[in-house]
């Protein structure tokens, strides 16, 4: 399967922890990018990069999130000190630069903060 | 602020019934793209306009985006209960904005066998 794969697919954490999402984009895409969905709404935008650069981030972005791509290939997501107004869908997506708005999804990780 | 409306909201219907469903915005998008979502499951691209006025066809679903490319239609014939599913339309960015892409809160669409 050559499509966008995040990990771990579920995960549940106590309010002050600190959690760690992977993204693996389609191999031969150079953009990735982070949304996050709650229930009831479409996704929201949070970052992205083009290779190892980050080129984006929304103001929803708090200083608790960081987002890496160190290599240009995975990304990771972290939240630190996790509040339960975090509890969300996070979507990873990939594409290529020049078609940059058809962006492919993987499943999400869904994150439960209790 | 939602930049995209989708209407309606909830849509249940019966088995071989036909359904459209819309996608509004004030603002000005290089392309839209619409995808359909699966409980638990991330959103699926199912096609990508980004000419004012084009229509696109995928087997039953045809999708058409507004002259100014400010809206968008998705109309789907004879609905099945595969169809069943979240339908979203996403607006692309423009300029500096343009790595991202603008989120309606979409369409829930159910078919009754």
């Amino acid at each position: 399967d050559t499509g966008v794969s995040q990990n771990p697919r579920h995960k549940i954490t106590k309010r002050g922890q600190n959690v760690t999402f992977r993204c693996d984009p389609i191999s031969e895409h150079n953009r990735l990018y982070w949304y996050r969905q709650t229930l009831g709404q479409g996704p929201e935008f949070l970052t992205y990069f083009q290779n190892e650069a980050q080129l984006e981030k929304s103001r929803l972005l708090s200083d608790r999130f960081s987002a890496e791509r160190p290599k240009g290939s995975f990304s990771t997501l972290e939240i630190q000190r996790t509040e339960q107004g975090d509890s969300a869908m996070y979507l990873c997506a990939s594409s290529y630069t020049g078609e940059a708005y058809e962006q492919y999804f993987g499943p999400g990780t869904r994150l439960t903060v209790t | 602020t939602q930049l995209l409306e989708q209407s309606p909201q909830f849509l249940s219907i019966q088995e071989g019934e036909n359904l459209t469903v819309y996608c509004n915005s004030s603002s000005v998008f290089s392309s839209l793209q619409w995808y359909r979502q699966e409980p638990g499951e991330g959103p699926v691209l199912l096609v990508t306009v980004v000419t004012g006025g084009e229509v696109k066809k995928l087997k039953r679903l045809t999708f058409q985006f507004g002259d100014a490319r400010k809206d968008s239609s998705l109309h789907i014939t004879a609905a099945q209960p595969g169809d069943t599913g979240l339908y979203l339309c996403a607006g692309a960015g423009r300029g500096s904005t343009l790595g991202r892409l603008y989120f309606g809160r979409g369409t829930q669409l159910t078919v009754w066998p």
